[in-house]
């Protein structure tokens, strides 16, 4: 098992384009989310999913979209990056928060900066 | 707001030491998680406790939860250069689906 690939590892955008950051699990799970590390702050939950077709908004998600077509991919979205937006994003998947089960896996993380 | 805050932010010990690091959060949970990350890498699950536990070992590594405190703390023991990396506690809400993070505490393990 791959567990969570995270792509790409580094990233430099300039302010107002896009991106996608991709994230893909082959554990079958069905929760998966994306947080951003900054500094001094922890981990920062930016959206998650708890199936296909199921997403919802974590504690920071402006600018950012996600989508869930499968279980196994969970793609970012930067809509028009902001240099507000360097950072570091891991994208993680477990069973649910919920459930007694639910080590979360995380990917390798991106590290994001935009000029 | 973050759901868990870790205490102290910052520790320094001696290698063979014991190190404590201290998590309160804010609501009701189902669980709480303890993670570490090295420099630069993703985080990694050290150990889960159930909101009807109180304690929990693995290996070196001891944490206990208080509910009525809305707290726990995590122990490790004997402290190696090894173990030096940032702590993270992280809480499954009873409310679904959103698992939170703290700040962290950096260790620092002198050998």
């Amino acid at each position: 098992n791959a567990g969570v690939t995270q792509t790409p590892k580094f990233q430099v955008l300039k302010t107002g384009q896009s991106m996608t950051l991709q994230c893909a699990q082959d554990m079958n799970h069905e929760y998966m989310s994306w947080y951003r590390q900054d500094p001094g702050m922890g981990l920062r939950l930016i959206h998650y999913s708890v199936g296909a077709g199921i997403t919802d908004q974590g504690e920071v998600p402006n600018g950012y979209n996600v989508s869930r077509s499968t279980t196994e991919d969970f793609p970012l979205r930067l809509l028009s990056a902001a240099p507000s937006q360097t950072s570091v994003y891991f994208c993680a998947s477990s069973y649910s928060p919920g459930s007694m089960n639910t080590e979360a896996f995380f990917g390798q993380g991106t590290r994001l900066t935009v000029v | 707001s973050q759901q868990g805050e870790e205490d102290p932010q910052a520790l320094s010990i001696q290698e063979g030491e014991n190190a404590t690091m201290n998590c309160s959060y804010k609501t009701s949970i189902n669980n709480l998680q303890w993670y570490r990350q090295n420099s630069g890498r993703g985080l990694v699950h050290l150990i889960l406790i159930r909101s009807n536990e109180r304690e929990k070992h693995s290996g070196r590594l001891r944490v206990t939860l208080d509910t009525s405190k809305k707290s726990s703390s995590l122990l490790i023991t004997a402290s190696r250069a090894a173990d030096t990396a940032s702590y993270f506690c992280a809480t499954g809400g009873t409310g679904g689906f959103k698992t939170i993070f703290g700040a962290g505490t950096r260790l620092f393990v002198k050998a």
